[in-house]
This record gives structure tokens, C-alpha cells and sequence, in this order.
């Protein structure tokens, strides 16, 4: 199994609240990686980082914001969560190397009301 | 043209039967290749690498062709519990815009 957490698993919140979704990897990766996907849809990337100090943004806007401060942790935050926001949030990271797979959490799945 | 494109299906099959996917990729950069797995309300997982040379795990076949830049996947014997989104993946290994990057995925349905 990888060594890839995302907490919460399920989350239903307000419309306009704060949100963090927790990823953190014990594997020692330093690219990480949020995908946002809708039920029966593919995989969206949003953010993501090359190691500590670095995030980029993915293919898709997003209104969310990504930190990188240590290489274990790659936290998402939601400033004022809306009911577009409705989706599952995947984290992933991968070793920087050429033959690398990517790992992935179980999931954050979300529901803005 | 997308960095990735797999045909999205549905592909319906009987058990028993042997089904194949292709994937393209348009970046002569990619280096690595896997097929991934994802089960419904899941998180993706890797299914097998692809090498250049072709390579087995037991009822599945994954091949790789640089020349056409396209990967296959080659499932035998299909099994009920084959049913899932396999999704093509490529890793594009440079100085500073090296990526893994996801097909949209292929769906499988095998029927009893």
C-alpha cells in the first residue's frame, strides 16, 4: 500500500467557509500533485509542486491555493468554498525520476451546500 | 490535440473474451508509460508499467511503440472484476516541465 494520506475522506460544508484538505506522503517524493474529478469524469490536474517552496498550477483553474513547506505535506486550501466546489479532490506524488509512478490518497470527497 | 487520448468507451465484453486499448500520446518527449486501474469512487492505482521491449503480468499485455507513439493494453480471459477505467499514463521527464500526465481514461465493462 503507498504511504499517501488525505484527510478528511468526506467533507460537507457551508457555502463561504474555509476549507483545508490535508496530503501527506511518508515516501520521501518531491512532486506532488491535486486532481479534481466529478463522478465518472476524468482526472483533472489543479496544482502542483516539484519539491519544497515550489507549486504550480495545473491544467485546470482552480480557485483553490496550494502550499509546499515541507516535502511531506502539500495542504489545498478553499478561501470561500461555493457549491461548484462539489467534487473529489485526489492527492498524489511521485519520485523525481524517469521511471517514477505516481501514488495516489484515497480522496477528499467534498460537498459544498 | 490532447498530450494523451485513449478512446473513452464504453467497451462492453463477455467474460472470457480478449480486449485491447490504445492510447496515443503526441509529446516525443515522454520517457516512462503505465496503465492504471480505476475502480468506481476510487482512487486510481497502477496497473503495470510498459516497456519498450513489451511486458506480461499474467493476463495482461502492455506494449509500447516510440515510432507511432501509442501504448496498448491487451487484457485476456476478461473477468467480471476487470470492469474499471483504465487510464493511460505518460511521464514527460525534463529539466523543469517534467509531469505525469492522464488520459481521460478507457471504461471496461465485462458481461456475465
Amino acid at each position: 500500500e503507498a504511504d499517501i494520506y488525505q484527510t478528511p475522506r468526506y467533507l460537507v460544508i457551508g457555502t463561504g467557509k474555509k476549507i483545508t484538505l490535508e496530503c501527506s506522503q511518508t515516501m520521501g517524493h518531491d512532486k506532488m500533485y491535486w486532481y479534481q474529478q466529478d463522478p465518472g469524469m476524468e482526472l483533472h490536474l489543479i496544482h502542483y509542486s516539484y519539491g519544497v517552496n515550489s507549486t504550480e498550477k495545473g491544467d485546470l483553474s482552480s480557485e483553490s491555493t496550494v502550499s509546499r513547506i515541507r516535502t511531506e505535506h502539500f495542504p489545498l486550501t478553499l478561501e470561500s468554498a461555493r457549491p461548484s466546489h462539489t467534487s473529489q479532490y485526489l492527492c498524489a506524488s511521485s519520485d523525481r525520476t524517469w521511471v517514477t509512478e505516481a501514488f495516489f490518497g484515497q480522496g477528499t470527497r467534498l460537498t459544498v451546500v | 490535440r490532447k498530450e494523451v487520448e485513449q478512446d473513452p468507451g464504453p467497451f462492453n465484453v463477455p467474460e472470457g473474451a480478449t480486449v485491447a486499448f490504445n492510447c496515443t500520446y503526441s509529446n516525443s518527449a515522454s520517457q516512462s508509460f503505465f496503465w492504471y486501474r480505476q475502480d468506481c469512487r476510487k482512487e486510481p492505482k497502477l496497473l503495470m508499467s510498459v516497456y519498450s521491449s513489451g511486458n506480461e503480468d499474467g493476463r495482461f499485455t502492455a506494449q509500447l511503440n516510440r515510432a507511432s507513439q501509442y501504448i496498448s493494453l491487451l487484457i485476456r480471459d476478461s473477468k467480471l472484476s476487470d470492469s474499471a477505467t483504465y487510464l493511460c499514463v505518460v511521464n514527460i521527464f525534463g529539466d523543469r516541465d517534467d509531469k505525469i500526465i492522464f488520459g481521460k481514461g478507457t471504461r471496461l465493462h465485462i458481461l456475465p
